[in-house]
C-alpha cells in the first residue's frame, strides 16, 4: 500500500496569510494526487485534482503542485471560511490511501 | 447538480449485517465507477472499494475483503454497500464517491458497531 505523510498536523494562521500543507507518498504516484477541505459535518469538498488541477467553483487562490512524492496545497491568502480540515487522497493504485488531515485554524 | 445521498447506517451488533444505500442524481450514474469511503471516530480516511459502471467489477481493500460487497442497481441509480460479520472496529461515518476521479462525496451515514 501507498503511505502518505502529510504536514504539519495543525497549522494556526492569520488572514491574509500564505498557508502551505503538504503529503509526501511513499512511492511516486504520477500526480494522482487530489486535495480535500472538510467542515465539521459536511461532506469533503474536493479542491484540487491531479495535483495541480482546479475543481470547478473553487476560489483561484487554492493551487496545488508537486510531482514524484512530494505534493503541496497552497492558500495564497487565508480567509476565514478557509477554516477547515485538509487531507489528501492518492488514486495511482489501489487500495486508493488518504493522508490524516490538517486542522487549520485562524490566529 | 450531482448529489449523492447515503442512507441505512445505525446501531448493530457485533457480528451482525447492515447494507448501505447510496441515491445518485444530477449525472449519468451508469457511466461512473463508484467508490465506498469511510472515516472511523479520530481516524483517518479509509477506501474500502469500488465498483464498476456496468456491476461486472468490484475492488475491494484488504480489511474488509469477504465482509462487504459492493453493488449497484443502475436502472435506479443506487450504489449498495451490503455488510456482515461486523466488528466494532466497523464503527464510522460511511460515504458513497463519484470514483471519476473522487469528486462528488455523499454526506455520509453513520454505522456504530456496539453492543
Amino acid at each position: 500500500d501507498i503511505q502518505m505523510t502529510p504536514s504539519p498536523s495543525f497549522l494556526s494562521a492569520s488572514v491574509g496569510d500564505r498557508v502551505t500543507f503538504n503529503c509526501k507518498t511513499s512511492q511516486n504516484i504520477n500526480k494522482y494526487l487530489n486535495w480535500y477541505q472538510q467542515k465539521l459535518g459536511e461532506a469533503p469538498k474536493l479542491l484540487i485534482y491531479n495535483t495541480n488541477n482546479l475543481q470547478t467553483g473553487i476560489p483561484s487562490r487554492f493551487s496545488g503542485s508537486g510531482s514524484g512524492t512530494d505534493y503541496t496545497l497552497t492558500i495564497s491568502s487565508l480567509q476565514p471560511e478557509d477554516v477547515a480540515t485538509y487531507f489528501c487522497l492518492q488514486h495511482y493504485s489501489r487500495p486508493n490511501t488518504f493522508g490524516a488531515g490538517t486542522k487549520l485554524e485562524l490566529k | 447538480e450531482v448529489q449523492l445521498v447515503e442512507s441505512g447506517g445505525g446501531l448493530v451488533q457485533p457480528g451482525g449485517s447492515l447494507k448501505l444505500s447510496c441515491v445518485a442524481s444530477g449525472f449519468t450514474f451508469r457511466d461512473y465507477w463508484m467508490n465506498w469511503v469511510r472515516q472511523a471516530p479520530g481516524k483517518t480516511m479509509e477506501w474500502i472499494g469500488d465498483i464498476k459502471p456496468d456491476g461486472s467489477n468490484t475492488n475491494y481493500a484488504p480489511s474488509v475483503k469477504n465482509r462487504f460487497t459492493i453493488s449497484r442497481d443502475n436502472a435506479r441509480s443506487i450504489l449498495y454497500l451490503q455488510m456482515s460479520n461486523l466488528r466494532s472496529d466497523y464503527t464510522a461515518t460511511y460515504y458513497c464517491v463519484r470514483a471519476s476521479y473522487f469528486d462528488y462525496w455523499g454526506q455520509g451515514v453513520m454505522v456504530t458497531v456496539s453492543s
